[in-house]
């Protein structure tokens, strides 16, 4: 089974529509964090959670939000979703503190597009 | 602002052909960098890191270079495969710090 896994896929939804994004993992990890891929952009750091408590904007979250619900479950919702949302949003895991230098594993991927 | 930029943007290249991929950064204090694979569709999955003491570090037919001096680094891949084709991400991790600085990655496609 996949370490990080991410659901939906995909997702097709409408302008102003209120879509959820979830993310769980088996690593064990305390840290999860959110991206989202444009073409010719690269990885953006939406929100980031270093334990349950503990919530972080990134660079981009206007638009967004979070909740960590367990260790193991971060899931990310558009309020109203608008066109420019539309992108490849990716889940992330790390563990600063395992000897493998805070590497990030990622989940496979939602394809979120907002018509 | 820490910054990491990636060349070239693009890349094509017959399939047994060497290339090499170059990552310039200024994120500071520096701490790692890695590479990260990106196939279509997938997540990115880390190929190699280095660290402020490591200059060269193989993963197989992947060799990541590192000068800390410069900020630079580069990945050179050797005799390269249909499955290379993927997009190449340089991530640096600056002292202190959790959050990683992305590159935009370099998109290699190989040719038969």
């Amino acid at each position: 089974d996949a370490d990080v896994t991410q659901t939906p896929r995909n997702r097709i939804t409408k302008t102003g529509k209120r879509i959820m994004l979830e993310c769980s993992q088996t690593k064990g990890h305390d840290r999860m964090y959110w991206y989202r891929q444009d073409p010719g952009l690269g990885l953006r750091l939406i929100y980031y959670s270093f334990d349950v408590k503990d919530i972080n904007k990134g660079e981009i979250s206007d638009g967004y939000s979070v909740s960590r619900q367990a260790q193991a479950k971060f899931s990310l919702s558009l309020e109203s979703a608008i066109p420019n949302q539309t992108a490849l949003y990716f889940c992330a895991t790390s563990d600063p503190f395992s000897g493998s230098y805070n590497e990030q594993f990622f989940g496979p991927g939602t394809r979120l597009t907002v018509l | 602002k820490n910054q990491v930029e990636q060349s070239p943007q693009s890349l094509i290249i017959l399939e047994g052909k060497n290339c090499t991929l170059q990552c310039n950064y200024t994120v500071s204090p520096f701490s790692n960098l890695r590479w990260y694979k990106q196939d279509t569709g997938r997540g990115p999955v880390s190929l190699t890191i280095m660290t402020f003491s490591e200059n060269t570090k193989s993963n197989g037919r992947y060799t990541a270079t590192l000068d800390a001096d410069t900020k630079q680094s580069s990945l050179h891949i050797t005799a390269s495969q249909l499955s290379d084709s993927a997009s190449y991400i340089c991530v640096v991790l600056s002292g202190g710090s959790y959050i990683p600085t992305f590159g935009r990655g370099t998109s290699l496609i190989v040719h038969p």
